[in-house]
């Protein structure tokens, strides 16, 4: 199985200032297509997940431009350029290279 | 409007058995894998099992493999999840999820808001 690590655990961060989240994962997420289906997702408190960046740095319809991905392989990174009060919740990356599927730990954004 | 809703959680007893289902609208359900997550209580996402939109290749985690039985009925738009010999361990908030491979995605594009499943005597 693929292992999903992400870190921070978590991050306090003032608002308007970036946040940094990475993820790596224990073997190569290249699919034998040549996409590398790594994707992150943003859970708020009390609701479900949603879809923020699909295929390393596609951002999902809808998403604010302040959200980024970027990486290859095994290292990726997601960046929010100016954290909003609406950002805060939890952040988990997450592939679909391969069975079975997979989520890092996820990272806890906060607002100090 | 896109949607899945779910619904079956409740409390049941360990080694009991519970139906879970997932009524989707607003898309070609049997176009699309779906899968189910779960996030037990203050934990993060565990991948539980998937489906394709056929219905004929199914995939579940080692957690579950032989308990859990994933389904779908495309004529109702419906995807089930029998669970069965339930454990302590399986008590989480259970989500089904659509993932879009149709224009190259391949990630988990729209979610249900969950139901809640607690295995307790």
């Amino acid at each position: 199985d693929i292992v999903m690590t992400q870190t921070p655990l978590s991050s306090p961060v003032t608002l308007g200032q970036p946040a940094s989240i990475s993820c790596r994962s224990s073997q190569s997420l290249v699919h034998s297509d040549g996409n590398t289906y790594l994707s992150w997702l943003q859970q708020r408190p009390g609701q479900p997940p949603r879809l923020l960046i699909y295929k390393i740095s596609n951002r999902f319809s809808g998403v604010p431009d302040r959200f980024s991905g970027s990486g290859s392989g095994t290292d990726f990174t997601l960046k929010i350029s100016r954290v909003e009060a609406e950002d805060v919740g939890v952040y988990y990356c997450m592939q679909t290279t391969q069975f079975p599927l997979t989520f890092g730990g996820g990272t806890r954004v906060e607002i100090k | 409007e896109v949607q899945l809703l779910e619904s079956g959680g409740g409390l049941v007893q360990p080694g009991g058995s519970l139906r879970l289902s997932c009524a989707a609208s607003g898309f070609t359900f049997s176009s699309y894998v779906m899968s189910w997550v779960r996030q037990a209580p203050g934990k993060g996402l565990e991948w539980v099992s998937g489906i394709s939109g056929s219905g004929d290749n199914t995939y579940y985690a080692d957690s579950v493999k032989g308990r859990f039985t994933i389904s779908r009925d495309n004529s109702k738009n419906t995807l089930f999840l029998q669970m069965n010999s339930l454990r302590a361990e399986d008590t989480a908030v259970y989500y089904c999820a659509k993932k879009d491979g149709i224009r190259g995605l391949n990630a988990f594009d729209i979610w249900g808001q969950g139901t809640v499943v607690t295995v307790s005597s």
